[in-house]
């Protein structure tokens, strides 16, 4: 079972670049690596996926390294809007029952 | 995501009675989820469904039962609500063709509060 591990908490200001990690140590073949964001009162949002080495989209990069144990969500110049929970999940489409949504990094942006 | 819906938004109900959250969906999407969310905790999957004809349970079924009466909807029963299932219960989607991990389209939650 693909249980991930990420910090509980984060701070940061405005402009600044966020890293978030997340350990999966024991990341099956088939996982994918997703991160969700999530406000309050609302329903997560998918931000970005990947399988290893570097994905970046318009909002995020994820950088996985080749032995996919852990990842790193990076946010470029947050805003205070970027407050939110963030979290990492680990799993393929075969198997649902093994996607766990763990308790997410709480990221607070201040001005 | 307004493409996924969930009714009722809040519900206040009292510990015995039976308790029918509803789903629906107008992404097209053949895979179907319920979660729950308790205060400062992440989502736990309660059951899923790949099509109308298939249902699964998740990590934590016990308590709960679900029906799917078409692709686009997908109902969540408490049979006998209790305090312990008062929780916000998200609704979410994902569509089969999608190669890899599918992304998830959330509704916007119902908050259940068993007295």
């Amino acid at each position: 079972l693909a249980k991930t591990t990420q910090p509980i908490s984060m701070d940061s200001y405005e402009g600044q670049e966020v890293n978030i990690t997340c350990s999966h140590n024991n990341i099956a073949t088939n996982d994918y690596i997703t991160w969700y964001q999530q406000f309050p009162s609302q329903g997560p949002r998918f931000i970005i996926q990947g399988y290893k080495t570097k994905v970046t989209n318009e909002v995020a990069s994820l950088f996985i390294p080749a032995d996919r144990k852990s990842s790193t969500l990076s946010l470029p110049r947050v805003s205070l809007s970027d407050t939110a929970v963030y979290y990492c999940l680990v799993g393929f489409s075969g198997g649902y029952n093994k996607l766990i949504f763990g308790a997410g990094t709480r990221l607070a942006v201040h001005p | 995501d307004a493409d996924v819906t969930q009714t009722p938004r809040n519900r206040i109900t009292k510990t015995g009675k039976r308790i029918m959250l509803e789903c629906s969906q107008t992404k097209g999407h053949d895979r179907m989820y319920w979660y729950r969310q308790d205060p400062g905790l992440g989502l736990r999957l309660i059951y899923y469904s790949f099509d109308v004809k298939d249902i699964n349970k998740g990590e934590i079924s016990d308590g709960y039962s679900v029906s799917r009466q078409a692709q686009a909807k997908f109902s969540l029963s408490l049979e006998s609500a209790i305090p312990n299932q008062t929780a916000l219960y998200f609704c979410a989607t994902s569509d089969f063709r999608l190669a890899g991990g599918p992304e998830q389209f959330f509704g916007p939650g119902t908050r259940l509060t068993v007295l």
